[in-house]
């Protein structure tokens, strides 16, 4: 069983719609939890960075993590063409540089 | 904003040949990674560096040597390319500690197709 499972999608919502995006995990030491976003041919950019349980707002972003069901979560409000990219979760227990990287959930959002 | 630049965008080798990758930051960050991505398989750490000189393995180093010679500078060796090596590589850096506390945060550079034929 992999550490993070992330749902590879593709998944494809029409311009404007809420979209959330998912990862599970098993290792209950995970602690900091990120978000990247990464267009076709592009490396990763960091999106959203959020230590232990809650929510964190950014614009149009929500992150939301809750540890007791090992769950995180990123939303997109008003999504647009411009957010069709692959997303990628990522985490880290603490203490250590590694960050485990969930495989990417590629999404398209249709004008 | 932070830069992590890497030296190709794209490149073809042959089997056995020497491959060098090139990643230059220029935001100072003490770690820089070395990872590779294939579909499916998600980013996989190869080689990390905390510090000038120091190395660390990561989940697939073999194969694979690194260089860190300078600070700002980070350097993934494929000392006999084999065509199992073919994948993007991506370079990333980040600092060890901000505010006092870990990092986490890790900023990539655009990466590297690397074909080995």
């Amino acid at each position: 069983q992999k550490e993070v499972e992330q749902d590879p999608g593709p998944l494809s919502v029409p311009e404007g719609a809420i979209v959330s995006l998912n990862c599970t995990y098993s290792n209950s030491a995970f602690q900091y939890f990120m978000w990247y976003r990464q267009y076709s041919r592009k490396g990763p950019e960091l999106l959203m960075y959020t230590y232990s349980s809650g929510n964190k707002e950014d614009g149009r972003f929500t992150a939301q993590v809750d540890k007791s069901s090992k769950y995180i979560s990123l939303f997109i409000r008003d999504s647009q063409p411009s957010d069709s990219a692959t997303y990628l979760c990522a985490m880290n227990s603490g203490g250590y540089q590694k960050v485990t990287f969930g495989t990417g959930t590629k999404l398209q959002v249709i004008p | 904003d932070v830069k992590v630049t890497q030296s190709s965008r794209y490149l073809v080798k042959r089997t056995g040949e020497k491959v060098f990758l090139e990643c230059v930051q220029d935001m100072d960050h003490e770690n820089m990674f070395w990872y590779r991505q294939d579909p499916g398989l998600g980013l996989r750490l190869i080689y990390f560096s905390y510090d000038v000189k120091m190395k660390e393995k990561g989940d697939i180093p073999e194969g694979y040597s690194v260089s860190r010679e300078k600070k700002e500078r980070f350097s993934l060796i494929l000392e006999s390319a084999s065509t199992n090596q073919t994948s993007m590589y991506l370079c990333a850096s980040s600092f060890l500690r901000v505010r006092g506390s870990l990092s986490y945060e890790q900023y990539f550079g655009p990466g590297t197709r690397l074909t080995v034929t």
